[in-house]
């Protein structure tokens, strides 16, 4: 069954540097996100990106963070120049309709 | 911003018993979702629901969306062990939005 796979799965930076977390979406869907979880707490919406372009984006998604389909298969997040409150579970998920979204395992990010 | 209220904040229960957990929102949702999370994992989804007064299941699983559109619940019949995990629900709303708005989850433990 095809899956959403994400790089890495933690990652540890120090404060003010930048990370990519890279993500895989399942193959024949058009549709790709990108969520976070902070530890303990409910897994909140970051972007959406259909059609190369952000469809939506929240108000966590700020000038620090950046999206990008670079290739047919890849979906990256990027962070600027992380903070100590970064720290969190980044999900990517990807669908096929824009309704039935799969989520990936996750990249954990710790910021020091 | 929208909220969705779910309940209980967590469970324990007796392996062979069924549960029911739901979801209510001030506001009007067009899709909703179960997701279930393990720990260290990403959501994975259970049910989708599309129109107001549908009830589906999936296994020992079923849903239903409220006739208002503001409220859905999960019921899980005859649990099993490996029925633990965090449940989440998660809405769309109206006009054409893609986010997932999530609840804060219903953490099930099941003892055999």
């Amino acid at each position: 069954e095809p899956e959403v796979t994400q790089t890495p799965s933690h990652q540890v930076t120090q404060m003010g540097q930048e990370v990519i977390l890279r993500c895989v979406p399942i193959s024949n869907h058009l549709y790709f996100y990108w969520y976070r979880q902070i530890l303990g707490q409910k897994v909140e919406f970051l972007v959406s990106f259909y059609n190369n372009e952000i469809s939506e984006k929240s108000e966590i998604f700020d000038d620090q963070f950046s999206v990008e389909r670079p290739d047919g298969s890849n979906f990256t997040l990027k962070i600027r120049s992380t903070k100590l409150e970064d720290s969190a579970m980044y999900f990517c998920a990807s669908s096929g309709t824009g309704v039935e979204q799969y989520f990936g395992p996750g990249t954990r990010l710790t910021v020091t | 911003g929208q909220q969705l209220n779910q309940s209980p904040q967590s469970m324990f229960i007796q392996e062979g018993e069924d549960v029911s957990m739901n979801c209510t929102s001030s506001s009007i949702f067009n899709t909703w979702l179960w997701y279930k999370q393990d720990p260290g994992e990403g959501p994975v989804l259970l049910i989708a629901l599309y129109k107001a007064g549908e009830l589906t299941s999936n296994g020992r699983l079923t849903a239903q969306f409220g006739i208002t559109r503001k409220d859905s619940f999960l019921n899980i019949s005859a649990s099993i062990p490996s029925d633990v995990g965090i449940y989440f629900c998660a809405g769309q709303s109206q006009g054409g939005s893609e986010k997932l708005v999530f609840g804060k989850g219903t953490k099930l433990t099941v003892n055999p």
